[in-house]
């Protein structure tokens, strides 16, 4: 079974640009999480979708969002970009249950200059 | 608010020298305990799922124990391979998201 894929993988973008990156999660998984991690902060929740509803939302600001589709494919944008928003963003997808095991795709490296 | 902390922050072991990494969490009733192992660059790869205080679960030269506060990832005559970032995270009763810790780094050394 495939795993979870994520595209691009790898990003350099200016400041005051936008971006979206796009996740793909296991086959039949319907739950999909999104986390920023930088070398300071550690792995940041950002996101968690379930069938097609955002089930939570972290802490970060409204330039940050998400969306999740009808097959459970799931995206995130970030607008009006920043230095600070250089990081490992990684998607993570699990089958249903919040309790169950979430499995990570290899993640976008997105780099703002 | 959920919390966890690992210890230490960084471990260097020589090969065939056992230890153990440390997960404290404070959780208002756990549904869940997760450990990853996750290379340079890369995602968190899954290692166990612990559910209850006294639970344990192996793989090859890793074993990982619950308690009611706090959860151990031992490590048993490591190899160089072993070398990596090992990451806890804890889930909560309620619709609540999953929290990390901020990792141990493990640097095994021939």
């Amino acid at each position: 079974k495939a795993g979870v894929t994520q595209t691009p993988r790898y990003l350099i973008k200016t400041r005051g640009q936008q971006v979206t990156l796009s996740c793909s999660p296991i086959s039949g998984h319907r739950s999909v999480s999104w986390y920023q991690q930088t070398p300071g902060q550690g792995l940041q929740f950002l996101f968690e979708y379930f069938s097609e509803t955002q089930r939570n939302k972290g802490n970060f600001p409204g330039r940050f969002s998400g969306r999740q589709f009808s097959n459970s494919r799931s995206e995130m944008n970030v607008s009006t970009l920043e230095l600070g928003d250089s990081a490992l963003y990684l998607c993570a997808s699990s089958l249903w249950d919040i309790a169950e095991t979430q499995y990570f795709g290899p993640g976008t490296r997105l780099l703002v200059l | 608010e959920d919390q966890v902390t690992q210890s230490p922050e960084a471990l260097r072991l020589q090969e065939g020298e056992s230890s153990s990494l440390n997960c404290s969490y404070t959780v208002s009733g756990l549904r869940g305990l997760f450990w990853y192992r996750q290379d340079p660059g890369k995602g968190p790869e899954f290692l166990f799922t612990l559910y209850s205080a006294g639970e344990e679960k192996e793989k090859e030269r890793l074993k990982a124990t619950l308690t009611k506060k706090e959860s151990f990832l031992h490590i048993t005559a490591p190899k160089p391979e072993d070398s990596a970032t090992y990451l806890c995270a804890v889930r909560s009763s309620g619709n609540t998201p999953l929290v990390f810790g901020k990792g141990t780094r493990l640097s095994v050394i021939a």
